[in-house]
């Protein structure tokens, strides 16, 4: 089967850096892609690493080491409206365009 | 990206009715899929809505349950029946907007609380 861990809740000062980890287990791998969502809002879309290394855009990085089966999303520069629920996802084996999402991780934003 | 439409945005049901969800996306599209989400909870993929034949349910969703219709390429209703409270959740449609689907588009959601 295929699962994702993340970290449950991570808390960090406005203006800072912030790293979200997500660890993968599956029998095959397309790629990683991350989500954001706000309370009350819809996940939207954030990036997608499907080789190694590192995808800037913006503030938010993110970061793939297909042989460790891991990845994280980097926020700098951190802002309160960056106070979300962040998602890591792998595409299913089975079909490409079925996701599997992580727990989710709930980043606190403080002043 | 697309536009994406659900009604309603929430709704509070008695126990034992039925509701049903509409999403409206703004372009045709070949794949629409509807999402769970839990109270804090992360996202679970509920079926696959395919135009012209019968949806795909995941291990857990049964058709009688979650029936779902897709009469074009542009719209889709999930129907959750005989609800009890633990079908209280965030409902979402998506649609995959990159080949591959690596990057979906979700609606903004349906809260239904069930008392």
């Amino acid at each position: 089967g295929q699962s994702l861990e993340q970290p449950s809740e991570v808390t960090a000062v406005e203006g800072a850096i912030v790293q979200i980890n997500c660890t993968y287990q599956t029998s095959g791998f397309y790629g990683l892609s991350w989500y954001q969502q706000h309370d009350g809002g819809a996940p939207t879309f954030l990036s997608y690493n499907a080789l190694d290394g590192l995808e800037e855009t913006g503030r938010f990085s993110s970061f793939l080491s297909r042989s460790d089966s891991y990845g994280y999303l980097l926020l700098q520069e951190l802002q309160m409206k960056d106070s979300a629920s962040y998602f890591c996802a792998v595409p299913r084996m089975d079909s490409s365009y079925k996701l599997i999402f992580g727990s989710g991780t709930r980043l606190l934003v403080r002043p | 990206s697309a536009v994406i439409s659900q009604k309603p945005s929430r709704d509070i049901c008695q126990r034992g009715t039925s509701l049903t969800i509409q999403c409206q996306v703004d372009s045709q599209v070949t794949m629409m899929f509807w999402y769970r989400q839990q109270p804090g909870q992360s996202l679970t993929l509920i079926a696959t809505a395919n135009q012209g034949s019968e949806a795909t349910y995941e291990s857990g969703f049964v058709i009688d349950k979650f029936p779902i219709s897709r009469p074009n390429l542009t719209f889709s209703t999930l129907t959750v029946s005989n609800m009890s409270p633990e079908d209280s959740s965030i409902y979402l449609c998506s649609v995959p907007i990159t080949v591959g689907g690596n990057e979906q588009f979700f609606g903004p959601g349906t809260r239904l609380t069930v008392l």
